[in-house]
Formats: structure tokens, C-alpha cells, sequence
């Protein structure tokens, strides 16, 4: 079964910044991988998704992931951190019947003055 | 806006109570997933609804229930409740030909004291 990995549960970085929140699937190359954002009190958003022969996804709000079969990962970055990117970042691809998702940990990210 | 409606919002009851959330899917969405977030478990999978019929089951204990209905809206009916069971519930839906994209409703806050 396909499964995502989210590599650190906290990132904190300055204002202005880049943000780079790592995300690593399973060894089989999925059809499908997405990117969610949770701002405070509310739902999850759909930041971003990658199709099959994608490498980089450009997403909302100026983020953009890149595809890299080699590393076996799906990272979310964004040159420039703006306060209003605080939020939880959540990775998932399709898994099982029925083509639920299923979530990786999640990744809180803090952006600082 | 996802175009996903869930009510109530937010709802507090007791131990041992019952009570039922709603989901109004996306308009012509045939897709409806139920999730689970709480803080030590992270977002779970609960169960899938494809036009009326049960499509997958995850997490979801027995004590919990689901149904969609001929209009497609959706309700997940939660019973003996435990303060375990505190936590925010999910909605999302997914149309035959999103590509695999499911949008989340707001989502539900239940508090069980």
C-alpha cells in the first residue's frame, strides 16, 4: 500500500524566507500525490496535486512542489515566507479502494518576523 | 469555499450521548469520505460512501455509523460517546471526474465532557 512520509512535525522560518516542508512516499510510484493546507479553525485546502509525468506542480498561494522519482520524494517550497502561511501542511496520496486518501503526519510551520 | 457543508460547526455533549453530523457534498459529487482528526491520532480515514452504497471502511469504530442518502447528503451518527471521541470530523467529497481531488468541508468540532 502506498503511504507518505512527512519529515518534521515543526518548521519554523523568518518571514521572507524559504519554506520547505519534505515529503517522502513509498517506494512505487504513485498516480496521484497531493498537498493540503489547514490554516487555524479551519479545513483542509487543497494547496496543490501531481498527475503522472508532472516533475513540478505549481500551486495556490505561490507554492509549488517538485516530483523526483530518484529521491522518492514530494516537496512543498515557497521562495518567500509570508505571515499568512502559518498553518499545517499536510501531504497525501490515494490509497487503497475507493481512492481515499490517506495523510501523512502533517507539518506545522511557524513563520517569524 | 469547497462547496462542502457540514453542521454543526462545533457541538459539546456528554458522555455516553449520541449524536449526528451532516455532510452536503459538492453539487453532483457521488463521493463521500468521512475523516477523523484529533490530535494523537492525526487525520484518520473512517468511511466512504459512493452513491448510497458503503465503498471502504477504515478506522471507524463500531460505535460509529454511516449513511448517504438519495440526495447524496451524507450523515455519520457517533453513539456511546467516550471523551476519546473528542476531536474535529471531516467531510469531504469527490466528483466521478475531479481526478482524484477530494474537497473537505470545515469540518465539525465535537467535544464529549
Amino acid at each position: 500500500a502506498q503511504s507518505v512520509t512527512q519529515l518534521g512535525s515543526h518548521v519554523s522560518v523568518s518571514e521572507g524566507a524559504l519554506v520547505l516542508l519534505r515529503c517522502n512516499y513509498s517506494s512505487s510510484v504513485p498516480p496521484y500525490l497531493f498537498w493540503y493546507v489547514q490554516y487555524p479553525n479551519q479545513g483542509l485546502q487543497l494547496l496543490l496535486k501531481y498527475t503522472t509525468g508532472a516533475t513540478l506542480v505549481k500551486g495556490i498561494n505561490g507554492f509549488e512542489a517538485e516530483f523526483k522519482k530518484s529521491e522518492t520524494s514530494f516537496h512543498l517550497t515557497k521562495p518567500s515566507a509570508h505571515m499568512s502561511d502559518a498553518a499545517e501542511y499536510f501531504c497525501a496520496d490515494p490509497t487503497g479502494g475507493g481512492n481515499k486518501l490517506t495523510f501523512g503526519t502533517g507539518t506545522q510551520l511557524k513563520v517569524e518576523l | 469555499d469547497s462547496g462542502v457543508t457540514q453542521t454543526p460547526k462545533h457541538l459539546i455533549t456528554a458522555t455516553g450521548q449520541r449524536v449526528t453530523l451532516r455532510c452536503s457534498p459538492r453539487s453532483g459529487d457521488l463521493s463521500v469520505y468521512w475523516y477523523q482528526q484529533s490530535l494523537d491520532q492525526g487525520l484518520q480515514f473512517l468511511i466512504q460512501y459512493y452513491n448510497g452504497e458503503e465503498r471502504a471502511k477504515g478506522n471507524i469504530l463500531e460505535r460509529f455509523s454511516a449513511q448517504q442518502f438519495p440526495d447524496l447528503h451524507s450523515e455519520l451518527n457517533l453513539s456511546s460517546l467516550e471523551l476519546g471521541d473528542s476531536a474535529l470530523y471531516f467531510c469531504a467529497s469527490r466528483g466521478d471526474g475531479s481526478g482524484n481531488t477530494i474537497y473537505f468541508g470545515e469540518g465539525s468540532w465535537l467535544t464529549v465532557v
